[in-house]
């Protein structure tokens, strides 16, 4: 089975643009959970998704969103982009996003200037 | 009180000892707990996944879980070089869906 799979790898941008990350789940899993990981900070949930819905979401302000489709592939965007959000984006794709393993991509990092 | 704790590392062992990662979390409810292993600069790959007391083992891996002290750790057998890296902790419970919360990881060097 493929694995998880995150595109782009590396992004590069400017304070104020927006970017939008895109992550495709191992074949069958439908819940996505997306992560940021800073060196200061560590392992950050931002939220997930099951079934096209938003079942939790993390502390982070609203500049961060996401979104599902019914093929479980799922995109996060950040708008009004500053410079401590500069990262390494994780998503990680699980069967039913319970207690279940969380298996996660290979990250897009995102550097912002 | 951090959610998951970890010892603080880094942690330094020879090759072929036994390298003991800890880690104790603070919510009773956690329900399931997984080890993951993250290289630098890669994203984390999973070790070992442990729901129930005691111990679980997968080749030169032992996860140990005591629900009762809020514990679990991680035993490395016969460390090699390859085992240099970043151990993180994480824990979830179902009314929590898609989080699980990590610990800031323990990084362990085995020195040939």
């Amino acid at each position: 089975k493929a694995g998880v799979t995150q595109t782009p790898r590396y992004l590069i941008k400017t304070r104020g643009q927006q970017v939008t990350l895109s992550c495709s789940p191992i074949s069958g899993h439908r819940s996505v959970s997306w992560y940021q990981q800073t060196p200061g900070q560590g392992l950050q949930f931002l939220f997930e998704y099951f079934s096209e819905t938003q079942r939790n979401k993390g502390n982070f302000p609203g500049r961060f969103s996401g979104r599902q489709f019914s093929n479980s592939r799922s995109e996060m965007n950040v708008s009004t982009l500053e410079l401590g959000d500069s990262a390494l984006y994780l998503c990680a794709s699980s069967l039913s996003g319970l207690t279940d393993t969380q298996y996660f991509g290979p990250g897009t990092r995102l550097t912002v200037l | 009180q951090k959610e998951v704790e970890q010892n603080s590392g880094p942690l330094s062992v020879p090759e072929g000892a036994i390298a003991s990662l800890n880690c104790t979390y603070s919510d009773r409810g956690s329900q399931s707990f997984f080890w993951y292993r993250q290289y630098s600069g890669k994203s984390p790959e999973l070790i070992m996944s442990i729901y129930s007391n005691g111990d679980k083992e997968d080749g030169r891996f032992t996860a140990q879980l005591n629900k009762a002290s809020q514990y679990v750790s991680l035993l490395i057998r016969d460390s090699q070089p390859s085992d240099s890296a970043t151990y993180l902790c994480a824990v979830n419970r179902n009314t929590n869906a898609g989080k699980s919360t990590f610990g800031d990881g323990t990084t362990l060097t085995v020195k040939p």
